[in-house]
């Protein structure tokens, strides 16, 4: 299978710590998205990234909040002095980008902060 | 920003029925996807339709764009049909061709 994929699927963390998230997309993908989805609500949201630039960061994604995509393969997303409303699925998407209404979702990283 | 809305929110219905979900949004796009959120929280794709109608099997859809509604249609429904049904736009051009805003999803159950 060489769908997208996420590590880890599951953090538990306390608050206060360090944690990085790690997305592999479909291989020949450009385009990269991450999305956050909250307990009853959809996906938001957050950053995307063509091939390795970062083109587009929304508000949500606070200065404790870094991503990556070195030689725009893979992609991290790191969350500094994690806060317990940081408790979420992390989604990982990615697509062509002459194709971005085809996007393909990881099945996610969820973090629980305690 | 887009707004998109999603109803009903929640859906209980008995195997081999019939139902109809919609996706309202507020502004025009060129992207409107629909999606099924598996219990295990995968998002799989199950159409791109910005505009026209689609069929896929039992599930069928139709995008009336200058209305800004689309809506989702399953016939006679399963049981591995329930999950979180989500509808989401994204806007075009420039550098937001892509990003998508979803609704708040419509919680389906069926019960065999």
């Amino acid at each position: 299978d060489t769908g997208v994929s996420q590590n880890p699927r599951h953090k538990i963390t306390k608050r206060g710590q360090n944690v990085t998230f790690r997305c592999d997309p479909i291989s020949e993908h450009n385009r990269l998205y991450w999305y956050r989805q909250t307990l009853g609500q959809g996906p938001e949201f957050l950053t995307y990234f063509q091939n390795e630039a970062q083109l587009e960061k929304s508000r949500l994604l606070s200065d404790r909040f870094s991503a990556e995509r070195p030689k725009g393969s893979f992609s991290t997303l790191e969350i500094q002095r994690t806060e317990q409303g940081d408790s979420a699925m992390y989604l990982c998407a990615s697509s062509l980008a002459m194709r971005s209404y085809e996007q393909y979702f990881g099945p996610g990283t969820r973090l629980t902060v305690t | 920003g887009i707004q998109v809305e999603q109803s009903p929110p929640d859906l209980i219905l008995q195997e081999g029925a019939n139902s109809t979900l919609r996706c309202n949004f507020s502004d025009s796009v060129n992207n409107l996807q629909w999606f099924h959120q598996n219990p295990w929280g995968q998002l799989i794709n199950l159409f791109y339709i910005p505009s026209g109608t689609k069929q896929n099997g039992r599930l069928s859809a139709t995008t009336v764009a200058t209305e800004r509604y689309s809506l989702l249609y399953i016939s006679s429904s399963q049981t591995t049909d329930s999950g979180v049904y989500f509808c989401a736009v994204s806007l075009a051009g420039g550098t937001s061709y892509g990003k998508l805003t979803f609704g708040q999803g419509t919680i389906l159950t069926v019960h065999p």
